[in-house]
């Protein structure tokens, strides 16, 4: 009964790689997001999608690409990974209108 | 610029005692401030979410005050116990054309609560 679940929890690759994290809510929410939270955990917004319809990019290098194939659901692939990827990426998910945000357990990202 | 400072940036207490967490803000326009806690490698949860015309709102041993003249928030802990041990995250909206804009985030204030 997860709210909103990630997959994988853990992720170690090398430079260079194209790797892809999935994110799924079972809430019924509208808007769902990717964030990077980095060593000093601070947590910076990277995507945001309401419907399917991307309305926030937080000037994220485009090797970054969230991809919903439907409400439930916020992957985010990363092409040509670098070693300032690493970080922990949390998906969350939201009704727009009760402004509460849900997130998922995180995914440790470690480029070696 | 819009930013969110919390102080202190650590903070140390013993069991039971209570706590205060500050968050001061420079975010126009303003949407709404959520306090959130982090528990070591987990996801951030909400605690309260506050609008302009709130000033205090409580979850539990949980109490948010905003001063939305002064742009400042302050959660208090009462009674604090073990599993308060955790980062505190103050988060404002900003607020574009009333639909839900973008969120700024302070760098949180790691509560360490000790027996």
């Amino acid at each position: 009964d997860t709210a909103v679940s990630q997959t994988p929890k853990y992720l170690v690759t090398q430079m260079g790689n194209d790797k892809s994290i999935k994110c799924e809510q079972n809430l019924g929410h509208d808007t769902m997001y990717w964030y990077k939270q980095d060593s000093k955990k601070f947590l910076k917004i990277m995507f945001s999608y309401n419907n399917k319809e991307l309305i926030i990019n937080e000037t994220v290098p485009n090797r970054f690409s969230p991809k919903s194939p439907d409400k439930a659901h916020l992957n985010l692939h990363i092409n040509s990974l670098e070693l300032g990827d690493s970080a922990v990426y949390f998906c969350a998910s939201e009704r727009r209108e009760h402004n509460e945000q849900f997130f998922g357990p995180g995914t440790r990202l470690t480029v070696l | 610029k819009n930013q969110v400072e919390q102080s202190p940036q650590s903070l140390i207490i013993l069991e039971g005692k209570n706590c205060t967490l500050q968050c001061n803000y420079t975010v126009s326009p303003f949407s709404n401030l959520r306090w959130y806690k982090q528990d070591t490698g987990r996801g951030p949860v909400s605690l309260t979410i506050m609008t302009f015309s709130e000033n205090t709102k409580s979850n539990g041993r949980y109490t948010a005050t905003l001063d939305a003249d002064t742009k400042q928030s302050s959660l208090h802990i009462t009674a604090s116990q073990l599993s308060d041990s955790a980062s505190y995250i103050c988060v404002v909206s900003l607020n574009y054309g009333g639909s839900q804009g973008n969120l700024i985030f302070g760098k949180g204030t790691k509560l360490s609560v000790k027996p």
